[in-house]
């Protein structure tokens, strides 16, 4: 029974592209992230929401816009899809928004042709 | 401007000994460092972590040290086995932020 799960695991979609990325974890927890692992496989935050509320919001493109419609989901919905958004999306969970270990999903590989 | 280090692109050990992987950080606000293991194609895996308050922690095979005063901790894992091949990443707890920073990660590999 997966812990986090994210879907689809691969993305391949076109230039100018609308896509999301859902995410859901079965374990409970009250806080939810998206990070970003690009090309140099750095893996970077992007959003973090703590009982729906969004806590962390770093400086990425307002093209992309996560919704949280309750504790176990987070999606990410990205816009006008570029070039450069192609990389791997991890969604995560943990207890709460400090010093707890985060679980993370399996991935989603995303593809901009 | 990169918080967490690991300055070891990779690593390779022989089976049974000891691996050692580093990380340093700059920030001496951090109070909780992780260390996640990554195998390809999977999201990373929870290892091992340690509150600022103390400076060890082991978990089995598995043994974190943080070196306060250096900003450094590591990593060891004694003995090494084949399936521990994987990368590693060393992360940090900002307190102010609520963030986890990852460090850039290193490939370790075991050798049967």
């Amino acid at each position: 029974d997966t812990a986090v799960s994210q879907t689809p695991k691969y993305l391949v979609t076109q230039m100018g592209n609308d896509k999301s990325i859902k995410c859901e974890q079965n374990l409970g927890h009250d806080t939810m992230y998206w990070y970003k692992q690009d090309s140099k496989k750095f893996l970077k935050i992007m959003f973090s929401y703590n009982n729906k509320e969004l806590i962390i919001n770093e400086t990425v493109p307002n093209r992309f816009s996560p919704k949280s419609p309750d504790k176990a989901h987070l999606n990410l919905h990205i816009n006008s899809l570029e070039l450069g958004d192609s990389a791997v999306y991890f969604c995560a969970s943990s207890l709460g928004p400090k010093n707890t270990e985060a679980f993370f999903g399996q991935g989603t590989r995303l593809t901009v042709v | 401007d990169q918080q967490v280090k690991q300055n070891s692109p990779s690593l390779s050990v022989q089976e049974g000994r000891i691996s050692i992987l580093n990380c340093d950080y700059t920030n001496s606000m951090f109070d909780y460092f992780l260390w996640y293991k990554k195998y390809p194609a999977e999201g990373p895996t929870f290892l091992i972590s340690i509150s600022s308050i103390k400076d060890k922690n082991e978990d089995g095979r598995f043994t974190v040290f943080l070196n306060k005063s250096a900003k450094h901790l590591s990593l060891h894992i004694v003995p090494s086995q084949p399936g521990d091949s994987a990368v590693y990443f060393c992360a940090a707890s900002d307190p102010g932020t609520y963030k986890y920073i990852f460090g850039t990660g290193t490939r370790l590999k075991v050798l049967a």
